[in-house]
């Protein structure tokens, strides 16, 4: 079945890049998404890219997607400590539109 | 700016009581979706639904009831509640099959 994984945890300095990776099974996958989930809140929507697209950028963020390798990629400019969450990687297939989360990377960034 | 909300916030209750949570939007979106997620882990899609009267499993298995009897409104019940139901629910809606979600703050719940 379709699969999504991450690595579980990323330690940066505060004003470093960040670089959050995720990796995904399902080839028909039409949206791929970054959710944000920060201590003890829902899920705020981060950013989507298309599956035609290589590259999205906004502001800080920036997504990556190699369709090839089924990689997508969620870089952070200057990250600041309230960047610290867990970030999901997610990705939509053609089954009723449901969403496949990986198990989310927590992203600490020290001072 | 989504407009989504979960009732309770966090719900403390004990063994064998019926519990509803409530989840309602006024963004008119079709598609709404119950996940589960245990600390430090993945999200699971426990329900979801396409439209009034209609309600779908998700890909984890939950003692848990849904309804959808009007469109900004999608209750999960638990008729009795256990330990082992103890977990945070997040619920969620789109405007259309592969559209993001919007999600609510979730409700954390804990069953003693």
């Amino acid at each position: 079945g379709e699969d999504v994984e991450q690595s579980l945890f990323l330690s940066v300095r505060e004003g470093d890049s960040s670089v959050i990776n995720c990796t995904y099974t399902d080839s028909s996958s039409t949206y791929l998404y970054w959710y944000k989930q920060e201590p003890g809140a829902g899920l705020q929507l981060l950013t989507y890219i298309f599956s035609n697209m290589d590259m999205k950028q906004d502001q800080r963020l920036t997504v990556l997607l190699n369709k090839k390798d089924k990689h997508l990629s969620l870089r952070i400019a200057d990250t600041q400590t309230g960047d610290s969450a867990i970030y999901f990687c997610a990705e939509s297939n053609n089954q009723g539109g449901k969403l496949i989360f990986g198990q989310g990377t927590e992203l600490s960034v020290k001072p | 700016e989504a407009d989504i909300y979960q009732t309770p916030r966090y719900l403390v209750i004990g063994t064998g009581k019926k519990i509803t949570l409530e989840c309602s939007q006024t963004m008119g979106h079709d598609k709404m979706y119950w996940y589960q997620q245990d600390p430090g882990m993945e999200l699971h899609l426990i329900h979801y639904s396409y439209g009034v009267n209609s309600t779908e499993k998700g890909d984890l298995s939950s003692e848990s009831t849904v309804s959808r009897i009007r469109t900004e409104h999608f209750p999960l019940t638990l008729e009795s509640a256990r330990p082992s139901h103890t977990s945070q629910y997040l619920c969620a809606s789109s405007r259309r099959t592969n559209e993001k979600l919007f999600f609510g703050s979730g409700t954390q719940l804990s069953v003693l």
